[in-house]
C-alpha cells in the first residue's frame, strides 16, 4: 500500500499552460505539504495544510494555488507555467503539524516546462 | 533568516564510519531532523533530535548540541546502498512548525 501518492509522476508541458498535480495520503495524517526541489536538489517548502486549513504559505508566486478538499488530499494547481517552474515537486504528510519533524514524502512529480 | 551548512560531498569506503556535520543559524529552533534521498527517489526520514545528545537507530546515529548550533549524522558499517544525499533540516518555532532543509550532502560509498 502506497502511503503518499502523487500523480502524475512526470509532466512535460509548454510555457503558458496550466497544470495540476494531485496528492493523496492514506496514513490518516492531519498535515500535508508541498515542496519544490530544484536542479541543485535544494528542497524548499511551498505550502502546508493542517486539516484542510492553510498554515504555511511561503513566498511563492500566486500562479501556484494549493487546494485541500479533505485532509487526505492536497492538490497543487499552477497557472501560466514558466521555464523556472521546472523542478521536482514533492508532496509530504505528517501526523500533525507539531510532528513536522517526521514527514512522509510522495514519489515526486518531475515537471518540465519547455 | 535561517541558514544551514553541511558539506556538499563525502566519500567513504564500505564498512567504514562516516560523519556528516550540520551547523545552523536560526531563531526559534525546535529540533534537527535528518533525511536520506537516493537518486530519483523521495526523501525518507532518518532521525530527529530535540534535545542535546546522541540518538541511535541501528547503524545510524544522530547528535545535537544546541549550545553549539551543531549536529551530525553518523553512519556505521557503511554499505553501498548508503550512497545517497543526506539532508539536515531544522524544525522552527514558527506558526506551522515548518522544516527548513540544508542543501544536502552527497555520500559516495566505494568498495
Amino acid at each position: 500500500d502506497t502511503a503518499v501518492s502523487q500523480t502524475p509522476k512526470y509532466l512535460v508541458t509548454q510555457m503558458g499552460n496550466d497544470k495540476s498535480i494531485k496528492c493523496e495520503q492514506n496514513l490518516g495524517h492531519d498535515t500535508m505539504y508541498w515542496y519544490k526541489q530544484d536542479s541543485k536538489k535544494f528542497l524548499k517548502i511551498m505550502f502546508s495544510y493542517n486539516n484542510k486549513e492553510l498554515i504555511i504559505n511561503e513566498t511563492v508566486p500566486n500562479r501556484f494555488s494549493p487546494k485541500s478538499p479533505d485532509k487526505a488530499h492536497l492538490n497543487l494547481h499552477i497557472n501560466s507555467l514558466e521555464l523556472g517552474d521546472s523542478a521536482v515537486y514533492f508532496c509530504a504528510s505528517s501526523q500533525e503539524h507539531l510532528e513536522a519533524y517526521e514527514q512522509y514524502f510522495g514519489p515526486g512529480t518531475r515537471l518540465t516546462v519547455t | 533568516g535561517q541558514s544551514l551548512e553541511q558539506p556538499s560531498e563525502v566519500t567513504a569506503v564500505e564498512g567504514a564510519i562516516v560523519q556528516i556535520n550540520c551547523t545552523y543559524q536560526t531563531s526559534g529552533f525546535y529540533g534537527l531532523s535528518w533525511y536520506q534521498q537516493h537518486d530519483g527517489g523521495a526523501p525518507t526520514f532518518l532521525s530527529y533530535n530535540a534535545l542535546d545528545g546522541l540518538e541511535e537507530t541501528g547503524r545510524f546515529s544522530s547528535f545535537l548540541s544546541r549550545s553549539d548550533s551543531y549536529g551530525y549524522l553518523l553512519l556505521q558499517e557503511l554499505q553501498m546502498k548508503d550512497s545517497a544525499s543526506y539532508f539536515c533540516a531544522v524544525r522552527l518555532m514558527e506558526y506551522g512548525n515548518k522544516l527548513v532543509f540544508g542543501a544536502g550532502t552527497i555520500l559516495r560509498v566505494k568498495s
